[in-house]
Parts: C-alpha cells; sequence; structure tokens
C-alpha cells in the first residue's frame, strides 16, 4: 500500500525555538496532504489542510501564523511550530490523500512526530 | 455536542470473547464511514470502511443505521492481538469538506489471556 513518511519521528526542543515536521508520500503523488494533532488520552484532531501549490486551510481555532504550512510539492509538505511553547507538546500526524473520486479516495497516514517543547 | 461520539471504555475481555463497539455521529450530510484502530503512540491504521448494507471482514462485521446516525463494529473471537484504540472516523460529504475526516475520541479494548 501507499507510504506515508514523516520526519521527525520525534523531538526535543527549548521554549521560544520553531521546529520543522516534514511529510512526504513515497510512491504517489498528494495533491491534498492533512495535519492532525492527538492530545495525551485524546482523538486526532485536524488543524488544516494542505494543499499543493497553495495556501493551507486552517480549521478554526489554529493560528496560522504559529503552525506553517508548506506544501511545495506532490509528495512534500512541512509543518513549522513557530515559537513553541510547552503546551504545543504534542504528536503530529499528517495524511496524504491518494488519487479517487471524492467517495473513494483514502488517506494513508504517516507514523508520526512526538514534539517535546521544555 | 460532539460531531462523533464514541464509548472511551476501556472494555478489558477475555481471549475469545465478542465485543460490540457504538459509534454515533450528528452530522447527517455524512457521506463515508469507517474503523481505524490506532496503537499506543503510533498512527491510526484503516480497519474497515462501513457501508450501508453492512460489512465483515474476518472478525470483524460493521454496520451503519443511517436513519440513526449510527455505527457498529463488533469483534469475534478476540485476540491478544486485537488490544489496541478504535476509532470512528465519518468524512462529511463533498464541498469545503472534501476529504476531512472527523475522528472520535476513541474506544479502548484490552483483551487479556
Amino acid at each position: 500500500g501507499a507510504v506515508v513518511s514523516q520526519h521527525p519521528s520525534w523531538v526535543i526542543c527549548k521554549s521560544g525555538t520553531s521546529v520543522k515536521i516534514e511529510c512526504r508520500s513515497l510512491d504517489f503523488q498528494a495533491t491534498t496532504m492533512f495535519w492532525y494533532r492527538q492530545f495525551p488520552k485524546q482523538s486526532l484532531m485536524l488543524m488544516a489542510t494542505s494543499n499543493e501549490g497553495s495556501k493551507a486551510t486552517y480549521e478554526q481555532g489554529v493560528e496560522k501564523d504559529k503552525f506553517l504550512i508548506n506544501h511545495a510539492s506532490l509528495t512534500l509538505s512541512t509543518l513549522t511550530v513557530t515559537s513553541a511553547h510547552p503546551e504545543d507538546s504534542s504528536f503530529y500526524i499528517c495524511s496524504a490523500r491518494g488519487t479517487g473520486t471524492a467517495w473513494t479516495d483514502t488517506q494513508y497516514f504517516g507514523p508520526g512526530t512526538r514534539l517535546t517543547v521544555l | 455536542r460532539k460531531e462523533v461520539e464514541q464509548d472511551p471504555g476501556p472494555f478489558n475481555v477475555p481471549e475469545g470473547a465478542t465485543v460490540a463497539f457504538n459509534c454515533t455521529y450528528s452530522n447527517s450530510a455524512s457521506q463515508s464511514f469507517f474503523w481505524y484502530r490506532q496503537d499506543c503512540r503510533k498512527e491510526p491504521k484503516l480497519l474497515m470502511s462501513v457501508y450501508s448494507s453492512g460489512n465483515e471482514d474476518g472478525r470483524f462485521t460493521a454496520q451503519l443505521n443511517r436513519a440513526s446516525q449510527y455505527i457498529s463494529l463488533l469483534i469475534r473471537d478476540s485476540k491478544l492481538s486485537d488490544s489496541a484504540t478504535y476509532l470512528c472516523v465519518v468524512r462529511p460529504s463533498g464541498g469545503t469538506s472534501y476529504g476531512k475526516l472527523t475522528f472520535g475520541q476513541g474506544t479502548i479494548l484490552t483483551v487479556h489471556p
């Protein structure tokens, strides 16, 4: 099946620094990628939808200036957490949508990136 | 009201038991439905899609009741390896919500010897 990778798999950083997370579709082109965040014992919450070549669409309550998304190619989307604070510590997961109709397309999830901000 | 609601459990069952999970969703325009499983500190993985006619995949049976906006997952002959969090996932119809998945909070299952 389709493979999506994320890098890094885990990162620890100091408060105030910026962290970039990469999401790559390894064997297919993904015009749309999604970024989720999951806090402990909670479910995945969609943060934003990333479309290749255009601006990302952010969900309500997600600060676009804090979570910068760039989808520069059909196989790569990046999420940059700017000026990270301890409350940004979370599990960040991306998914990439394969081709298909609106009813049959499948999302493939990356393995996630665990961010800890000290 | 949450868009997708699940009983968080946890469900603790012995090997060989049958266990059922329920899920309700609030958006009647939702188009596609799925069950995902998520192991601890891992990404969610698609278990099965859910169709109105009901569908079965080995020990797993999924049912959808659109009138009641209710989805279920039945696991028969539980195995130790079934221990995980099961996520009910709904995808709305097209338009601005195209492709977006809404996850329930998950139901924790622990299968013990």
